[in-house]
């Protein structure tokens, strides 16, 4: 079974700019969950999807970040315009569904750098 | 609200050594209690689970108790060794909430 695929690996980009990352879930997967880890910290929640809808978008803070899950599958997260404390690796995971215990499977993650 | 406190780290043990890290959770719920780890470079892996009090969960020789009664999850290893090198992360998931919530991890070194 593929695991959760992530592009790119890293991006290197200046204050101000903006980027995009893409994440394709598990396969059935109908949770799609994307974590920020800053380095030395645990990773926090950004955004979560069930199917194609929004389940909590709490801590995502919506004046420069964005993300999508159109057709319910793979997702994109994107920061416009990025800080420099966005530097971090952006994790996206995935979950057959909300029931517990919420398994979540974590795709390696996009390290992001913003000089 | 829902909090995970990990034990401080860097952790340098010698192989063959008994590991414990310790972790600690504040819940509004009854969680699910994880460890998860990360070897160098690689994603977070779920490495054991328990979902209710008194609960053990185990793999690759790790073990982890949920005590409700000291809202624990404490990580334990008989004989740790030089491929455990690796940061783990304590984790629980609420009922109300179905997200996770991560300690700040525990970077594991073992040295031959």
């Amino acid at each position: 079974e593929a695991g959760v695929a992530q592009s790119p690996r890293y991006k290197i980009i200046e204050k101000r700019q903006s980027v995009a990352f893409w994440c394709n879930p598990i396969s059935g997967h109908a949770t799609l969950y994307w974590y920020q880890q800053i380095l030395g910290q645990g990773p926090k929640l950004l955004i979560q999807f069930q199917n194609n809808g929004v389940v909590d978008d709490s801590q995502l803070p919506k004046d420069r970040f964005s993300a999508e899950r159109l057709k319910g599958v793979d997702s994109t997260l994107k920061i416009q315009p990025a800080k420099l404390e966005d530097s971090a690796v952006y994790l996206c995971a995935s979950s057959p569904g909300l029931a517990l215990p919420n398994e979540q499977f974590f795709g390696p993650g996009t390290r992001l750098t913003v000089l | 609200g829902n909090s995970v406190t990990q034990m401080e780290g860097p952790v340098t043990l010698s192989e063959e050594a008994f590991l414990t890290i310790n972790c600690t959770y504040t819940a509004t719920g009854y969680p699910s209690l994880f460890w998860y780890v990360q070897y160098p470079g690689e994603g977070l892996q779920l490495l054991l689970k328990a979902t209710k009090a008194d609960d053990k969960g185990s793999n690759k020789g790790f073990e982890a108790t949920y005590r409700k009664e000291t809202t624990s999850f404490h990580l334990e290893k008989g004989s740790v060794q030089v491929s455990d090198s690796a940061v783990y992360f304590c984790a629980l998931s609420d009922r109300g909430a179905n997200n996770l919530f991560f300690g700040t991890g525990t970077r594991l070194t073992v040295i031959p």
